[in-house]
Parts: C-alpha cells; structure tokens; sequence
C-alpha cells in the first residue's frame, strides 16, 4: 500500500528558501501525478501545485511564482521549494497523490495523503 | 479564481443525527466537486469524489449531492468518530481550491 511521508526543515528564516521532500513506498513515483497542500495554524487548505509525470507543473497563482515543484524517479522522491519565504508561509506542507477517474471526462481528486510536515517562518 | 464558500462555518450535533453542509461555487465546476473529511492532527482524508462517489473505506452514512454551483454532503445518523472539519474542493479550474471548512462538534 501507497504511503507518503513529507520532511523537511522545522524552521526557515524570512527571506529565505524552504526545500521540502516527499518520499513515496509502497510504490512508484511515475505511477500517478502529485500535489502540494498547505494548511496554516487553524486555517484551511491551500493548493500549492502539482506535477504530472512528464514534469509538467501547475501553480496557484496566489504565490507569485515562489513555488517549484519537480520529481525525482530515482529516489521515488517529490520536491517542493519556496523562494523568499515570509510569516505567511508558516504552515503544515502536505503532499498528496492526485487520482483521476475516466467518465466522458477525467476528474481529478487527492486520494492519499501524507501525515504533513511543519514549517515555521521566523528569525 | 472559483471561491468555494462552505455553510455553516461550524455545527453541533448529537449522535445518530443527520448532518448537512452546503458548499456553493463562484461559477460552475461541473462535477469536479469533491469532498475531504480532517480530524484535529490528522491529514485530510478522501470521502467523496466527484460529487457522490464514496471513496473506498467510506461509510455508506456519508453521500454527496448537487451539480454546477451548489453541493451538499450529508451525514445521515451522525457517529462519534465523524466529529471533524469538513472541506469541499473543485478541480475544474487549473487552480485548486478549497472551503473554509465546516467543523461539526458534539452537542
């Protein structure tokens, strides 16, 4: 069975770049495309972005290009990094795995998740 | 970008009741409407995807309804295990988004 475990940095300094890692077992990495969530302390859900197999990225807009998300299928491994970090990126970082169902159209929805890693943006 | 608003922001509940929470869409996302279920310290967790389809694991107490631009997810005889927040998602538009979140309470 599929698992995600994310790890990073616990602490990232204002102005400064927050490199996550997203390890999945129990499977390949090249078997499905992938998503970044964010959560802040008490708030709801962010999409970051997602990557699809070919290395095709998608990212919400509201980071103004901070973001990069990418791959590495040797290490079975997802990336996220964050430039220029501020407060407002304090949060719980989740990866997670996008599935897809096939009906006349295709829909895509996050089926598995990692436990979350947090991050805290402070000097 | 398609703001998902979720209502109420919060409920109390007793057990055994039926539960609704209403997530109404800016514009139209079709079926691409899918629902997450988050207990405190947890990961969200996948109950239904494109508007009514129980995710595997699923209890049958949960199901999903609506089209366009207002959907409703319903909990019919309310456990002590589904006191959590709930999210809404659509994945029509090339950016995600999500809820608030609806957090159901014990009364």
């Amino acid at each position: 069975q599929m698992q995600l475990e994310e790890s990073g940095p616990g602490l990232v300094k204002p102005s400064g770049t927050l490199a996550l890692t997203c390890t999945i077992s129990g499977g390949s990495i090249s078997s499905a495309y992938w998503s970044w969530v964010r959560q802040p302390a008490g708030g709801g859900l962010e999409w970051i972005g997602r990557v699809y197999t070919a290395g095709t990225t998608n990212y919400n807009p509201s980071l103004n290009g901070r973001a990069a998300i990418s791959l590495d299928p040797s290490r079975n491994q997802l990336s996220l990094t964050l430039y220029d970090v501020s407060a407002a990126d304090t949060a719980v970082y989740y990866c997670a795995r996008d599935s897809e169902v096939k009906t006349s159209m295709t829909y895509w929805y996050l089926d598995l998740w990692g436990r979350g890693t947090r991050v805290s943006v402070s000097s | 970008d398609i703001q998902m608003t979720q209502s109420p922001p919060s409920l109390s509940a007793f057990v055994g009741d039926r539960v609704t929470i209403t997530c109404r869409a800016s514009q139209s996302v079709d079926n691409y409407l899918h629902w997450y279920q988050q207990k405190p310290g947890e990961a969200p967790r996948l109950l239904i995807y494109v508007i009514s389809n129980l995710q595997s694991g699923v209890p049958s107490r949960f199901s999903g309804s609506g089209s366009g631009t207002d959907f409703t997810l319903t909990i019919n005889g309310v456990q002590p295990e589904d006191f959590a927040t709930y999210y809404c998602q659509q994945s029509y538009s090339s950016t995600w988004t999500f809820g608030q979140g609806t957090k159901v309470e014990i009364k």
